[in-house]
């Protein structure tokens, strides 16, 4: 079993709501991600976050917004999202943000906007 | 021309089938290799882990990577129907904090 929490497990919001996306981790990991998936697709890297603090943004519309609260906590607020940011968001952590590093992956949440 | 091609598939072999699945890239500077499985409706789940070239097994898996050709494998020996799933190949280079680049993902059903 993956030792990244995602919660919840299934999300539906309409294109007005507000809700977030909530990760967690217990590894003592110091670098968290978030990354989205579509159908069929690999996963696309959306935040990298590194001793807390935001280190990677990838052109992220800001109608998505991360916040890391600690070193254990990782959230995704969303608002204002579109239908075709349907996806599965993934969180991920790693022991630090270095190459050599292997990135474990949450069973993610899956998201529908209508 | 993308970083990392690998096959979509689908693949369908019987069971107890050695599977072969491959990923090709152009990125000479990666140097860390990996191949996740990713359930149906669940998140990727790490497999394997190489550094440079060389094999590794772990049970009925063994990544393989050969620099030389930029070519990597994994195989599976005695498939199972639970071995039924996409198959990420991933990499990243040695400098840094570099992205991991996935492939796109092959599509594995092994058939009782």
């Amino acid at each position: 079993d993956t030792e990244v929490t995602q919660t919840p497990k299934h999300l539906v919001m309409g294109m007005t709501n507000k809700k977030s996306l909530k990760c967690e981790q217990h590894m003592g990991h110091r670098a968290m991600y978030w990354y989205k998936q579509k159908a069929k697709k690999p996963p696309e890297l959306m935040f990298v976050y590194s001793y807390e603090k935001l280190s990677i943004n990838e052109s992220v519309p800001s109608r998505f917004s991360p916040e890391c609260p600690n070193s254990s906590l990782l959230n995704l607020h969303l608002h204002a999202l579109q239908p075709e940011d349907s996806a599965l968001y993934l969180c991920a952590s790693s022991q630090r943000h270095i190459s050599g590093n292997t990135i474990y992956f949450g069973e993610g949440s899956w998201l529908t906007v209508v | 021309q993308k970083e990392v091609e690998q096959d979509p598939g689908p693949l369908s072999v019987p069971e107890g089938a050695i599977v072969s699945l491959n990923c090709t890239y152009s990125n000479s500077a990666f140097q860390y290799f990996m191949w996740y499985r990713q359930y149906s409706r669940k998140g990727p789940e790490l497999l394997m882990y190489t550094y440079s070239s060389g094999n590794k097994e772990d049970g009925r898996f063994t990544a393989q990577v050969d620099k030389s050709s930029k070519y990597i494998s994994l195989f599976i020996r005695d498939s199972q129907p639970s071995d039924s799933a996409t198959y990420l190949c991933a990499m990243r280079g040695i400098q840094g904090a570099q992205k991991l680049v996935f492939g796109q993902g092959t599509r594995l059903t092994i058939n009782p």
